[in-house]
Parts: structure tokens; sequence; C-alpha cells
């Protein structure tokens, strides 16, 4: 069945680094579009970025782009999303999430979420 | 990239039928049949209960639905029940290619 997994998540300073990583099984990553998708504790969800399943194409929410990079390594099967210069309102549960469809011609949304894992970014 | 808008909280008793509303722009939701709504039980992943507008994905119970008029989707909870207790979000596809969801919906059953 399909299952994702998050991990990588902790507590960090601003302006440091993370890396994290999604483990996908049950499906091969490179045969679908894949999100980040945050929530701010309390909060409400937040669209991050995608990759397209081609990796042709890969987009970001305005708050992270020059920040954030997603990625994949197929022979992994993993995602993953590599944040930088992180700052306070970074700190959020962040999900990896399955892309289903192309936006164009068929589908577009996603429908197998991983559980999350929590970035906290405090000094 | 502004968040499409809920209303904070919607209610009702066993039995009776709610709608949530979404309301977006034209470069979101008026102007893409692209939009998903999201259902998540505290401390859990949102789970996905209506894709493409309309469309129920396998296994989600047919008391949901949605639909769209221009701006605007809904989505439609009929014989609530006490499980459907939750925080619902939608989401649409932009025309900057990206994804925005709206600002989250608390469903209480009385």
């Amino acid at each position: 069945q399909v299952q994702l997994v998050e991990s990588g998540g902790g507590v960090v300073q601003p302006g440091r680094s993370l890396r994290l990583s999604c483990a996908a099984s049950g499906f091969s990553v490179s045969n679908y579009g894949m999100h980040w998708v945050r929530q701010p504790p309390g909060k409400g969800l937040e669209w991050v970025a995608v990759i397209w399943y081609d990796v042709s194409n890969k987009y970001y929410v305005d708050s992270v782009r020059g920040r954030f990079t997603i990625s994949r390594d197929n022979s992994k099967n993993m995602l993953y999303l590599q944040m930088n210069s992180l700052r306070a309102e970074d700190t959020a549960v962040y999900y990896c999430a399955r892309g289903r469809g192309d936006c164009s011609t068929t589908s577009c949304y996603t429908d197998y979420w991983g559980q999350g894992t929590l970035v906290t970014v405090s000094p | 990239q502004s968040a499409l808008t809920q209303p904070a909280s919607v209610s009702g008793s066993p039995g009776q039928s709610i709608t949530i509303s979404c309301t977006g722009t034209s470069s979101d939701v008026g102007g893409y049949n692209y939009v998903s709504w999201y259902q998540q039980h505290p401390g859990k992943a949102p789970k996905l209960m209506i894709y493409d507008v309309s469309n129920r994905p396998s296994g989600v119970s047919n008391r949901f639905s949605g639909s769209k008029s221009g701006n605007t989707a809904s989505l439609t909870i009929s014989g609530l029940q006490a499980d459907d207790e939750a925080d619902y979000y939608c989401s649409s596809y932009t025309s900057s290619s990206t994804y925005v969801f709206g600002t989250g919906t608390r469903v209480t059953v009385l």
C-alpha cells in the first residue's frame, strides 16, 4: 500500500539549514509529482513546493523561493526538502504528499499524505 | 498567493446538511476545475475528500459532495455525523503553476 514517511525535523536556530526527507513505498516517486505542505502549530495548511514527475519543473510558494529546494532520488524512492536561511515563521509540521494528474488535461490534486515532521526554528 | 477564503466555523446537528464555501479568484478557483477538499482531525494528516471540484475518491462517503460556481467552490456534508467533526480545507491549482489552500473551516457537530 502507499506510504509516505517524513523525517529530518527538529529544533534549529534562525539562519541555519535543515534537510527533510520523505520515504515513499508502494509506488515510484519517479511517476508522480510530489509536494511539500506545511502547517504552523495551531494554524492552517500552506502549500510549499512541488516537483513534477519528470523533474522538468519545480515550483515554490513565494515565502520560501530562493531559500528552499525540492528534489528527489528515484533510485532511493525519496523526496527531499533542503531548507536554508531558516526563519521563525518556517516553524511548522511539514508533510509530503503525492500528486495526481498533470494539472492541464487530466486531474490536479494530492491523494496520499505522510504523518509529518515538526520543524522548530528558535534561538 | 493569498489563501482562499473559508468561514472559520460551521456547525450543524446530527443528520443535518452543512455547506462550506471556498472563495478565490479567477486565477485559481475560477480559472480551473482543480479544487480539492481535505478533512483533518486533530493531530492527524489531511485526508482527501473531494478532487477536481466534485469527484469523490474511492472509500469516501457519498455524504460528501463538491461543486463550484464562478470563483467560489463549496463542500456539502449531508447527514452530518459525529465523526465529521474536524477541520476542512479547500485547495486550488493557480495560474502561477502553484497551489493554494483555504484558510480552513472547523466543523462542529452539535
